[in-house]
């Protein structure tokens, strides 16, 4: 298994420049979501979805936007990117959401905006 | 969300074991107790979780104080390789869609 897997590691976009950021997983694993992390800091939960079809908002939804038509992918929409979205993005998988499940993570992408 | 509080920084020595302390003091009866840690540019990784009991695994022991209020996440014998920010996390027992990440300790491991 490739576990989870992001593309692309490293992105620079300009302000008001859109990207997707790609996550999937093999391991049929209905729970996906995305985090970011900050420089020093812990991270903080943006988006998550407990099935295809199904998504809802974290902790610090605004600016970005998220569909899952698939099980196997989640992507981050991030439709016009700002300075303050400059972070390293995490997306993560788990087989449920009971709180004994460990999740998974993927290698991060690692955002810069100008 | 019960909150955990976990020392900035500590040091351990190449093949000495490593105790990492976690407080966890408004702990719920129905939260588990997780440990993460996140190796230098890469995502987290899972450790090692429990809920009342000590755990064992390959990567390490989990102890849980008999009041719920404090764990400790012991590493047997460092290796280089262990340095990283450790996060611990407590999580509901039946439904919970994140991991609230403090700041975590991080292990610094000398040679």
């Amino acid at each position: 298994n490739a576990g989870v897997t992001q593309t692309p590691k490293f992105q620079v976009l300009k302000t008001g420049q859109s990207m997707t950021l790609q996550c999937a997983q093999d391991m049929n694993h209905e729970y996906m979501s995305w985090y970011r992390q900050d420089p020093g800091m812990g991270l903080r939960l943006i988006h998550y979805s407990v099935g295809a079809g199904i998504t809802d908002q974290g902790e610090v939804p605004n600016g970005y936007n998220v569909s899952r038509s698939t099980t196997e992918d989640f992507p981050l929409r991030l439709l016009s990117a700002a300075p303050s979205q400059t972070s390293v993005y995490f997306c993560a998988s788990s087989s449920g959401l009971a709180g004994g499940l460990e999740q998974f993570f993927g290698p991060g992408t690692r955002l810069t905006v100008l | 969300d019960a909150k955990t509080t976990q020392p900035n920084s500590m040091e351990s020595n190449e093949e000495e074991p490593v105790h990492l302390p976690c407080n966890h003091s408004t702990i719920s009866g129905t939260d588990y107790i997780h440990w993460y840690r996140q190796l230098p540019s890469q995502g987290p990784e899972y450790v090692i979780h429990g809920l009342t009991s000590n755990v064992n695994n390959r990567m390490a022991s989990l102890a849980i104080a008999e009041d719920r209020k404090s764990s400790t996440l012991i590493l047997h014998r460092a290796t280089l390789r262990d340095a990283a920010v450790y996060y611990c996390i407590l999580r509901d027992v039946i439904i919970n869609y994140k991991l609230i990440f403090g700041s975590g300790t991080r292990l610094l491991v000398r040679p």
